[in-house]
Order: structure tokens, then sequence, then C-alpha cells
């Protein structure tokens, strides 16, 4: 099992759609989380640490549950500009899940 | 901000000769730096995690003595790729973390290195 799992996509949605994307880890314990977000042919960047309470971030809310050991990422009200590729990393090793393409399309 | 730069953005070379990619915190002092590899449309592999002043740890299956990691200070971290042969060829991008947010890495913009 790999230790960071994504779901692969790719998630094709309209403007204005939610989507979510989950991520699952195997290493329990893990004690820190990240979502970022990776455009083509570019270096990653952070789009938010992931705390055990949850937290948003505008029209990003990031969520953890540690009994499933997971995380996931919901976007609201998505916009073009969300297009990209979203990789969960899992601290400690700082593992990263091998992304989870998003096209937003008009 | 946290800024990282990476030079060269990008190099092509000849098999057989080594290449420096350097990484640098540009403001603030990075406790860690990573060097991470990428091959188009997969993820990041960690290749190497290195702590100034002291050595690299590199992950299994990464050839320490091809990739040559040297951390002189806390602001510049180098990667040398020596030999490089084709299967080289790919988008190294190292990751710094800052004192005291030891977490949190910040990405360079990459180097993606192309051996004819």
């Amino acid at each position: 099992r790999k230790e960071v799992e994504q779901d692969p996509g790719p998630f094709n949605v309209p403007e204005g759609a939610t989507v979510a994307f989950n991520c699952t880890y195997s290493n329990s314990a893990s004690q820190s989380f990240f979502w970022y977000r990776q455009d083509c042919r570019k270096e990653p960047k952070l789009l938010m640490s992931v705390y055990s309470s949850g937290n948003e971030d505008g029209r990003f809310t990031a969520q953890l549950n540690r009994a499933s050991q997971y995380i996931s990422l919901l976007i609201r009200d998505s916009k073009l500009s969300d297009s990209a590729t979203y990789l969960c990393v899992v601290g400690g090793r700082m593992r990263f899940g091998a992304g989870t393409r998003l096209t937003v399309k008009p | 901000g946290a800024v990282v730069s990476q030079h060269p953005s990008r190099v092509i070379c000849k098999s057989g000769t080594s290449v420096k990619i350097e990484c640098r915190s540009l403001d603030f002092q990075a406790t860690t730096m990573f060097w991470y590899r990428q091959f188009p449309k997969k993820s990041l592999m960690l290749m190497a995690t290195s702590n100034e002043g002291s050595k690299a740890t590199y992950e299994q299956g990464v050839e320490k003595d091809k990739f040559l990691i040297n951390h002189a200070s806390l602001t510049l971290s180098t990667l040398t790729v020596t030999s490089a042969h084709p299967e080289d060829s790919s988008f190294y991008i190292c990751s710094a973390t800052r004192q005291g947010a030891q977490e949190t890495q910040y990405f360079g913009p990459g180097t993606r290195l192309l051996v004819l």
C-alpha cells in the first residue's frame, strides 16, 4: 500500500460547482498534513495546512479524519483559476500523493 | 513571505557531464532543505533531506554518489547530478522549511534538466 494515495481524477467540473478530493495515508503516527496545488510545469504552492479540527479558507475547506486516516479538500463555487493538480502531503517524512487533476470549465 | 529560488531554471547538457543546481532561501533561514524529482505527469519523489552542516539523508533507491548534496549554509543547498545520463532528465525541485515553522515547505521554482 502506498504511503499516501489520492483520487486520481481527473475531475472536470463546471464553474460554480462544488468538488471534493480525498487522500488516504498509511502511517497512523503522522502529525501534519497539507494540501498543495501545482500548476502545469510549475512548483507546488501551499494551499492550506490541515488541522485536527478542520479548517476553512474562503472557498476551501480541509478536514482530517484520523480514525479513517484520510484528509479531504472541498472547493466551493469553483473558478476557472482553480484548475490545477492538487497534492496532499503527509508530514514527518513529507510524502506527496500523486495528485488529483482538476479542470474547471466555463 | 518565504521565497526560495533555484538556479538554473533550465539546463541542457551532454551525457556524462555534471550539473549543479542551487537552492536558496532568500528571506529566511532554512533549517532543512529537501530535494525532489518529478517526471511528467507523476508525483514529486523525495530524493533527499539535508540539514545545514550535516550529511544529507537519501531516500531508498537514490544514489548518494550520483546525486551529491551540499548544504553549506542556512540559506543554500546544492544538488550536483554527476555523470548525467538521459534518464536523469527530469524536473528537480527543492524546498525549504523555516525555523519555527518546521513542517511547512516552501518550494523553489524548479530546474528542468535535459540530458542529451
